[in-house]
């Protein structure tokens, strides 16, 4: 149990429509990284958090937005769904030293 | 070309013999990461390094900064090392990961 927490851990929605996904990270870490993988794409970095700051962005769509609350849970919020968008969903968190523990995950179809 | 590549992409070995996966990455790095990923899906962080060599059990990982490579070992493999290992560097831009494509390896008895 890496003590990162997501949920939901399946999700099954049609297109177009708006889903939460959130993440609590490990206990004192200040840091939330969240993650896509796909098939096709394999692990991407989209976007991550440090104490509820923006810090860095990767390859997330306009269609995402993500935040980070006072108590530093994190929610990647995902938009207009569209077939493409299903794949696992993975948030980390970083605390002082460099090693990310991840989350187990939220599977997201798209049907 | 991806900036992480890893070698091979599948494996398949008999239990008890020593296994070599093989990271090369194109961009400089603070440091580099070998995880595992089971069958269920979750992600397990095996090694962070920066230099030289790390052991933990029978999994060895070491990295050559000047050569831009890295290897994780497995010695006396078991079925349940069975999972997919994924390399992935840090670039030091916000501790962000660039992912290899992983390589999967099944261990049968």
């Amino acid at each position: 149990d890496s003590g990162v927490t997501q949920t939901p851990k399946h999700l099954i929605t049609a297109t177009g429509q708006r889903v939460t996904l959130r993440c609590s990270p490990r206990s004192g870490d200040l840091s939330v990284y969240w993650y896509q993988q796909s098939l096709d794409q394999g692990l991407q970095f989209l976007i991550q958090y440090y104490n509820g700051e923006e810090r860095a962005k990767g390859n997330i769509l306009e269609r995402f937005s993500a935040q980070q609350f006072p108590d530093l849970h994190s929610e990647l919020n995902l938009s207009s769904l569209e077939l493409g968008d299903s794949a696992l969903y993975f948030c980390a968190s970083r605390g002082t030293a460099d090693t990310q523990y991840f989350g187990p995950g939220t599977r997201l179809t798209v049907l | 070309k991806n900036e992480v590549e890893q070698s091979p992409q599948n494996l398949t070995a008999q239990e008890g013999e020593f296994i070599t996966i093989n990271c090369s990455y194109s961009v400089g790095i603070s440091a580099l990461h070998w995880l595992q990923q089971h069958p269920g899906g979750g992600i397990v962080s095996l090694f962070m390094l920066s230099s030289g060599k790390k052991k933990h059990g029978r999994l060895i990982a070491t990295i050559n900064i000047q050569e831009k490579h890295s290897s994780l070992h497995i010695t006396a493999s078991h079925p349940r090392d069975s999972a997919v290992y994924i390399c992935a560097v840090d670039t030091g831009t916000a501790s962000k990961l660039t992912f290899g494509t992983g390589t999967r390896l099944q261990v049968t008895l």
